[in-house]
């Protein structure tokens, strides 16, 4: 139980399109959703935090018009790079939490997807 | 702000090896601390979990304990396998917080027969 799939794994984009990633908790349903970026040999960093029907709370320094984040169902989450350039060639994570998760940290609830990884041209 | 700094990598050890993945953490409250494991082409999964100083989790044949003195969480294994091979991350998190993770860097760890 407890999987997440993300689509696609992996996507090679002309700088100036736009690219969009989907996030799915397969047989579990999220209320919160969490998109990270990792480069290479650095760790994940948090973008943006997702709550079913609402906007999405971004990290510090992390541009909300560039990276759209749609979370319109409770298995179902968007991450939408707009106008992608080379510097936003990176791996793509997103996690989620269970709707059942209650008051367990976070830590133990929130169940990851493989990963897409971007590579703009 | 929180960070996590964990032993940078690869790692590679032949199969019944002693396995230590060094990490340390700094925040600023009161965190539950974690290692998750990436295998190749899969999520980030729980490895092992503690919550509180002194705690030691275990999942595996996997340890970590708690190490408030020295702001530690370092994972050791006593005899690694090939199936071992993956990507291993330390993390935390605020207790009352936000429920933000903060990674480490990771660490790949290739197990040789």
């Amino acid at each position: 139980g407890a999987v997440v799939s993300q689509h696609p794994s992996w996507v090679i984009c002309k700088s100036g399109t736009s690219v969009k990633i989907e996030c799915r908790s397969l047989d579990f349903q999220a209320t919160t959703m969490f998109w990270y970026r990792q480069f290479p040999k650095q760790s994940l960093m948090l973008m943006a935090t997702s709550n079913e029907g609402s906007k999405a709370t971004y990290e510090q320094g992390v541009e909300k018009d560039k990276f759209l984040i749609n979370h319109a169902s409770l298995t179902l989450s968007t991450l939408t790079v707009t106008s992608a350039h080379p510097e936003d060639s990176s791996f793509y994570i997103c996690s989620a939490r269970d709707v059942t998760s209650g008051v367990t940290p976070s830590g133990e609830t929130q169940y990851f997807g493989p990963g897409t990884r971007l590579l703009v041209l | 702000g929180d960070s996590v700094t964990q032993m940078e990598g690869p790692v590679t050890l032949s199969e019944e090896a002693f396995l230590t993945i060094n990490c340390t953490y700094t925040a600023t409250g009161y965190p539950s601390l974690f290692w998750y494991v990436q295998y190749p082409g899969e999520g980030l999964q729980l490895l092992l979990k503690a919550t509180k100083a002194d705690d030691k989790g275990s999942n595996k044949g996997f340890e970590a304990t708690y190490r408030k003195e020295t702001t530690s969480f370092h994972l050791e294994k006593g005899s690694v396998q090939v199936s071992d091979s993956a990507v291993y991350f330390c993390a935390l998190t605020e207790i009352f917080g936000n429920e933000k993770l903060t990674f480490g860097t990771g660490t790949r760890l290739t197990i040789i027969p």
